[in-house]
């Protein structure tokens, strides 16, 4: 089993839509969870951070947390062409010295006009 | 805005060649790594540097590839030689010592390693 799963997609969402994606994790005492936004060719760069059973909003993005379900969610409202991209899930594991991140495979989002 | 420098942007080389990249983090991060993204996957911790030492290096494959961070500050990633499975973006970060927990790793470019 992998450390972090997400569905590779691709996830197609009309514009203006609510693009939704999950994440799951294995290891239960995992504190800290990230998304990250790649688009192609490009590298990562960070849009939400979590730490707590609950949601958090930041504009357009909200990232959700259960820790008992071991799962994390991204929802994109308003979904624009621009969020094209793939969405990369990262879990900080228990333990790990210097706070490494472990990401999931990603999920490829396109958002049609 | 600060960024984090890397070298070369793409390579090709043949198989059993030697390979290198280098990597200058944001001035100031005292955590550096360095990541492997292969087309359609998540990026691979490759090994990872506090001031000059390796904190983790589990996942580096040792009979071919190294890492240094001599003083501290740049660091660089070889490969020696290189096989055709290594074709991959290889990805550098750094994070500021101040931000340990929050998550941000600042990404450079990349450099897009082709091995024929």
């Amino acid at each position: 089993q992998k450390e972090v799963e997400q569905n590779s997609g691709p996830l197609s969402v009309p514009e203006g839509a609510i693009a939704s994606l999950n994440c799951t994790y294995s290891d239960r005492v995992s504190q800290s969870f990230f998304w990250y936004r790649q688009y192609s060719g490009k590298s990562p760069e960070l849009i939400m951070s979590i730490y707590s059973n609950g949601d958090k909003e930041d504009g357009r993005f909200t990232a959700q947390l259960n820790k008992a379900s071991q799962y994390v969610s991204l929802l994109i409202r308003d979904s624009q062409p621009s969020d094209s991209a793939t969405y990369l899930c990262a879990v900080n594991p228990p333990g790990a010295a210097g706070n490494k991140l472990t990401f999931g495979g990603g999920t490829r989002v396109l958002v049609k006009p | 805005e600060a960024e984090v420098a890397q070298s070369p942007r793409y390579k090709i080389t043949e198989k059993s060649q030697a390979v290198a990249f280098w990597c200058d983090p944001i001035s100031g991060h005292a955590t550096l790594y360095w990541y492997r993204q292969i087309l359609g996957q998540g990026p691979e911790l490759l090994v990872q540097f506090q001031d000059e030492s390796v904190v983790d290096d589990s996942q580096l494959p040792k009979d071919r590839f190294s890492a240094e961070r001599l003083k501290g500050v740049d660091s660089t990633l070889k490969i020696q030689p290189a096989e055709l499975g290594d074709s991959a973006m290889y990805l550098c970060a750094s994070r500021d010592r101040g931000l340990a927990g929050t998550g941000e790793l600042f990404f450079g470019e990349g450099s897009r390693l082709t091995v024929l």
